[in-house]
Order: structure tokens, then sequence, then C-alpha cells
């Protein structure tokens, strides 16, 4: 089946580096893929919606000059977390939905990937 | 008044109990209804996709209510392993990308 993949896993970093994401969907196109963070013991919280040639469409209250999103292709989706803070640590989650004529309309997750900014 | 709402839990039951999880949904032209399922630390994975007939996968139903506007998930002969976090997840209309999912049940089945 459809398959989305998330690197890296895990992240440490120094607090004003920039962290890099990025989210493949492995054997399907998508042109549309969605950023979640989630902190611990709450919910999924969507980020942006990253189209694939055009900007992001961001959340209310999720700053875009913070949380950088690039879907230059149909099945990368990257997004760059710019000078991280504490505060940024979380659980951020990649997901996108096959809309081919096979789809079943789900939506597939990455694996996430666990920042922690010291 | 949230899009998608959920009983937060945790419910604590024993193995082999039946347990079941509703969740309200506000916008009457919602179309598709998922239940993903959630282990701590993990990301969510689809459980079952909810149709209007309902549906059932071994232990676990799924309905929908298109006039009440809501989705249940009922687990029978519950499991060790099905402790987790059971999200509800709604697309608002047919062809939309959006989705957006209930804050999460979480479940602990105890021995």
């Amino acid at each position: 089946g459809a398959v989305v993949s998330q690197h890296p896993s895990w992240v440490i970093c120094k607090s004003g580096t920039s962290v890099k994401i990025e989210c493949r969907s492995l054997d399907f196109q998508a042109t549309t893929m969605f950023w979640y963070r989630q902190f611990p013991k709450q919910s999924l919280m969507l980020m942006a919606t990253s189209n694939e040639g055009s900007k992001a469409t961001y959340e209310q209250g999720v700053e875009k000059d913070k949380f950088l999103i690039n879907h230059a292709s149909l099945t990368l989706s990257t997004l760059t977390v710019t000078s991280a803070h504490p505060e940024d640590s979380s659980f951020y989650i990649c997901s996108a939905r096959s809309t081919g004529r096979s789809s079943t309309g789900e939506l597939f997750f990455g694996e996430g990937s666990r920042l922690t900014v010291l | 008044r949230k899009e998608v709402e959920q009983d937060p839990g945790p419910f604590n039951v024993p193995e082999g109990a039946t347990v079941a999880f509703n969740c309200t949904y506000s916008n009457s032209a919602s179309q598709s209804f998922f239940w993903y399922r959630q282990d701590c630390r993990k990301e969510p994975k689809l459980l079952m996709s909810v149709y209007s007939s309902g549906n059932e996968d071994g232990r676990f139903t799924a309905q929908l209510n298109r006039a009440s506007q809501y989705i249940s998930l009922l687990i029978r002969d519950s499991k060790l392993s099905d402790s987790a976090t059971y999200l509800c997840v709604v697309i608002p209309n047919t062809g939309g990308f959006k989705t957006i999912f209930g804050a999460g049940t979480r479940l602990f089945v105890k021995a």
C-alpha cells in the first residue's frame, strides 16, 4: 500500500539553529501534504497544508516565517523550523492522501520526527 | 463548538470488556469518516473507515449517524494490545483535502 516516509526520526539541536524535516510519498504522487505538530498527551494540531508548486496554507497562529514549507515535487515536502527554540520541541508528523483512481481516500502518515531543542 | 469532538477519556477497562467511543462533528456536509489509532510516540494509523451502512472488522464495529452527526467505534473482547489513543477523523467535503481530527480518546485495557 501507499507509504509516506519521514526523515529524520529524531533531531536534537541547539537553540537558534534551523532544522529541516523531509516527508516523501513513496509510491504515489501527492499534490497536497499536511504538517502536524503534537505535544505530549495532546492531539494532532494541523500546522499547514503543503501544496505542490505553490505556497503553503498555514493555520491560524502558525508563523509562516518560522515554519518554512517547500513542496517542490509531487513526492517531497519539507518543513524547516527556523531558529528553533526549546518551545519548538515537539513531535512533527506529515501526511498525504493518495487521490488516484484506486485511492480509498486514506490519509497516510509519516513516522514522525521528534525534535528536541536544547 | 469544535468541528470534531471526542470524549478524551481515559477509558480504563478490563480485558474482555466491550467499550464504545463516540465522536460528534459539526459540519453536516462532511463526507468521509475514519477511525485512526495512535500508539504512544508513534504516528496515527488507519483503523477503519466508517461507512453509512456501518461496517465491522473483527472485533471492531464502526457506525455513522448522519442525522445526529456522530460516529461511533465499538471494540468487543478488548485485548491488552488495544490500549492506545483512538482518533476520530472527518473530511468536511467531497474532494477537499482538509482533514479534521478529534482530540482522541485514550483507552487502557488492563489484565
